[in-house]
C-alpha cells in the first residue's frame, strides 16, 4: 500500500538559517508528489509538486524539493527561513491506479522559528 | 478570485447528535474533495466528487456519514449519530479538472468538529 512518511514531528529552526525537511514515501509506479503547507487556522497550501523530469523542483516562497528514486524520498528545502515560515508541512503522494488515484498525506511536520 | 469557503468554521457537539458542513468551492470546479483531519495525523479522503457524481467514497463511514454535491457546485457533509471520535477538521478542497495526479487542489480553511 502507499504511504508516506515524514519522520520529524516538529523541528526548529533559527530565523536565517536553512531548512530541511524529510519525506520517505512508498509507492511501486512513478510517484506524483506534493509538498503542502498550513498555517494556524488556515487550509492546505500548495508549494511544489513533481511528475517527471528534473529531480529538482523549485516551489513558492522560496521553497525546493529534491526528488531521489533510490532513497525513495522528496525532501523540502529552503536555504533561509523567516518567521513567517512557522507553519505544518506536509509530504503527500497520489497513490492508485487506473481505477482510482487518491493524495495520501503524511502525518505532517511542524516548523518553529526562533528569533 | 474567491477561494473555497467552508462554514461553520466551528462546532461542538454531544455525542450521537447530528451536525453539517457546508462548501462552497472556487468558481468552475468540478471536483470537490472532503478530507478529515484528525489531530496530528494528515488529511484523509473521505469523499470526491466530479461535477455532482460521485468519484471515490470508499474511506467514507457510510453507516454514519453522508455527502452530496447537488447541482455540481456546492457540497454537505452530515454526519448522523456523531462519534467522539470524529472530532477533527474537515476540509473541502477543489480543483478544475479532476485529475488527482497532477491538478492543484484547493483547499478551504476547515471546519473544527468538536464531539463531546
Amino acid at each position: 500500500a502507499q504511504s508516506v512518511t515524514q519522520p520529524d514531528i516538529h523541528i526548529t529552526v533559527s530565523e536565517g538559517a536553512s531548512l530541511e525537511l524529510r519525506c520517505n514515501y512508498s509507492y511501486g509506479a512513478t510517484p506524483y508528489l506534493f509538498w503542502y503547507v498550513q498555517s494556524p487556522g488556515q487550509g492546505l497550501q500548495l508549494l511544489l509538486k513533481y511528475f517527471s523530469g528534473d529531480t529538482l523542483v523549485q516551489g513558492i516562497k522560496g521553497f525546493e524539493a529534491e526528488f531521489k528514486r533510490s532513497q525513495s524520498s522528496f525532501n523540502l528545502r529552503k536555504p533561509s527561513v523567516h518567521w513567517s515560515d512557522a507553519a505544518e508541512y506536509f509530504c503527500a503522494v497520489v497513490g492508485g491506479d487506473t481505477g482510482g488515484f487518491k493524495t495520501i498525506f503524511g502525518a505532517g511536520t511542524r516548523l518553529f522559528v526562533k528569533a | 478570485e474567491a477561494g473555497v469557503a467552508q462554514s461553520p468554521r466551528y462546532k461542538i457537539i454531544e455525542k450521537r447528535q447530528s451536525v453539517a458542513f457546508w462548501c462552497n468551492p472556487i468558481s468552475g470546479h468540478a471536483t470537490l474533495y472532503w478530507y478529515q483531519q484528525i489531530l496530528g495525523q494528515g488529511p484523509k479522503l473521505l469523499i470526491q466528487f466530479q461535477n455532482n457524481g460521485v468519484v471515490d467514497d470508499s474511506q467514507l463511514p457510510k453507516d454514519r456519514f453522508s455527502a452530496e454535491r447537488l447541482k455540481g457546485v456546492d457540497s454537505t457533509l452530515k454526519i448522523q449519530p456523531a462519534k467522539l471520535e470524529d472530532s477533527a477538521v474537515y476540509l473541502c478542497a477543489s480543483s478544475f479538472r479532476g485529475q488527482v495526479r497532477t491538478d492543484t487542489q484547493y483547499f478551504g480553511p476547515g471546519t473544527r468538529l468538536t464531539v463531546l
